[in-house]
């Protein structure tokens, strides 16, 4: 089982349309989530931690489920903007390092 | 605030050329500092990471080395490259003992 997996996509979406991305990680003794977001030829940049309750900052939602070793996220009403690739994080190595997942792409059309 | 540099934003370097890239952060202080490479198509892959002057770990055997001669510079070098050393090269930082990572705009390198 790899460490963390994705679905690669393309989610092909409309604008104002609700897509949801799904994360899946081996490692039991994980503590800290997140995702990014990397936009074509660019760095990944910090999008959102993802806490055990669940958090919501605007029109992005992450979720946690320990026991099942999931990870969510849902983006409300797209926009044009939102196109990007969504990468799945995991703490799972020494000295706090990340685990990449290779990421969901995300095209959302008008 | 902190912000994070890294040059050159591109090389095109012959097979067996030496390499270097360098990496600095502004703003913090003994930062954990970590060099990644995204192949095409793949997922980003870590290299090397650093808590502090002098100190680096390896995560993967490689023709490539890191250096971290002050607190907020880190190097990746190599005396030969190799056609599989091409790749989008990307530095990072955290705060000591705090997971989010921060990416500079990373160097895209091409070995012909």
């Amino acid at each position: 089982r790899k460490e963390v997996e994705q679905d690669p996509g393309p989610f092909n979406v409309p604008e104002g349309a609700t897509v949801a991305f799904n994360c899946t990680y081996s490692n039991s003794a994980s503590q800290s989530f997140f995702w990014y977001r990397q936009d074509c030829r660019k760095e990944p940049k910090l999008l959102m931690s993802v806490y055990s309750s669940g958090n919501e900052d605007g029109r992005f939602t992450a979720q946690l489920n320990r026991a099942s070793q999931y990870i969510s996220l849902l983006i409300r009403d797209s926009k044009l903007s939102d196109s990007a690739t969504y990468l799945c994080v995991v703490n799972g190595g020494s000295q706090g390092n990340l685990i990449f997942g290779k990421g969901t792409k995300l095209s959302v059309k008008p | 605030s902190q912000t994070i540099h890294q040059w050159p934003a591109t090389l095109v370097q012959p097979v067996g050329s030496p390499l270097s890239l360098e990496c600095t952060v502004e703003g913090t202080s003994n930062p954990n500092l970590y060099w990644y490479r995204q192949a095409a198509g793949r997922g980003l892959q870590l290299l090397f990471y650093s808590v502090g002057i002098g100190q680096i770990s390896s995560e993967v055997p490689q023709n490539l080395s890191a250096s971290r001669p002050q607190d907020r510079q880190f190097i990746l070098s190599s005396k030969k490259l190799l056609l599989s050393d091409s790749g989008f090269y990307l530095c990072a930082w955290s705060h000591s003992g705090n997971y989010e990572q921060y990416f500079g705009p990373g160097t895209r390198l091409t070995v012909t």
